[in-house]
């Protein structure tokens, strides 16, 4: 069974500065995704980033990046620029690739980030 | 787009008692999830389902029920409820080969057994 990794239960960052937050995973498969979801206290589930495994560009969204290290099997996010409105819980999730599969998530136990003035 | 709705947001049941919760999504989708979220912990899978009258257990399943007699509805049973299923749960959905397209949550129940 696959299985996901966050070692870190906690992170704080300063405004403005960077963090990045790691995340590994175990799986025999080729064909997969890998994402990096963000739960507010609302407990809304909002996606920051995705990146599919036969990718080797690192994918990037404004502020947020990936550090996707297939043969290590680690899949950090990395943060630039921290705001306010970042601080949340942060999970790493994966799911198999390819058709037959029924796209189930597998999440990790998740980072909280706090963000300091 | 009302996407995946949730109902109730709050749940407080006794133990032995029972319960379904509520979601639908409207987006036709054809697959939907059902996730527990405990305190600090990552979400953990307990049903889902591939298309109407098609359901398979997930990671957690014991002391729940599914049904997916429609294409929009995924209700979740608690038969007997125990404190060890307090928690909030997820209703989710995504089109076939959901990585490509992106999966929708719903804003989750929480719920407590006393």
């Amino acid at each position: 069974a696959q299985t996901v990794t966050q070692s870190q239960p906690e992170m704080s960052v300063q405004e403005a500065e960077t963090v990045t937050l790691s995340c590994t995973y175990d799986t025999s498969e080729s064909d997969y995704y890998l994402f990096w979801y963000k739960q507010p206290p609302s407990r809304q589930m909002i996606l920051v980033i995705r990146q599919e495994a036969y990718k080797q560009q690192n994918a990037t969204e404004n502020r947020f990046s990936v550090n996707f290290q297939k043969a290590a099997k680690s899949f950090s996010l990395k943060i630039s620029d921290s705001q306010l409105g970042d601080a949340a819980m942060y999970f790493c999730a994966y799911t198999e690739g390819g058709t037959g599969t029924a796209s189930k998530l597998t999440f990790g136990t998740g980072t909280r980030l706090q963000v300091t003035l | 787009n009302a996407g995946v709705t949730q109902t109730p947001k709050f749940r407080i049941l006794k133990i032995g008692q029972s319960m379904t919760l509520q979601c639908t999504q409207d987006m036709n989708h054809n697959y939907m999830y059902w996730y527990r979220q405990d305190p600090g912990m990552g979400l953990k899978l307990i049903y889902y389902s591939v298309g109407a009258g098609i359901t398979d257990k997930g990671e957690v399943p014991n002391g729940y029920n599914v049904s997916r007699s429609t294409t929009e509805d995924f209700p979740l049973r608690l038969e007997l409820a125990a404190p060890s299923q307090t928690s909030v749960y997820f209703c989710a959905s995504s089109r076939r080969q959901g990585a490509n397209y992106g999966y929708t949550f719903g804003s989750g129940t929480r719920l407590t057994v006393v």
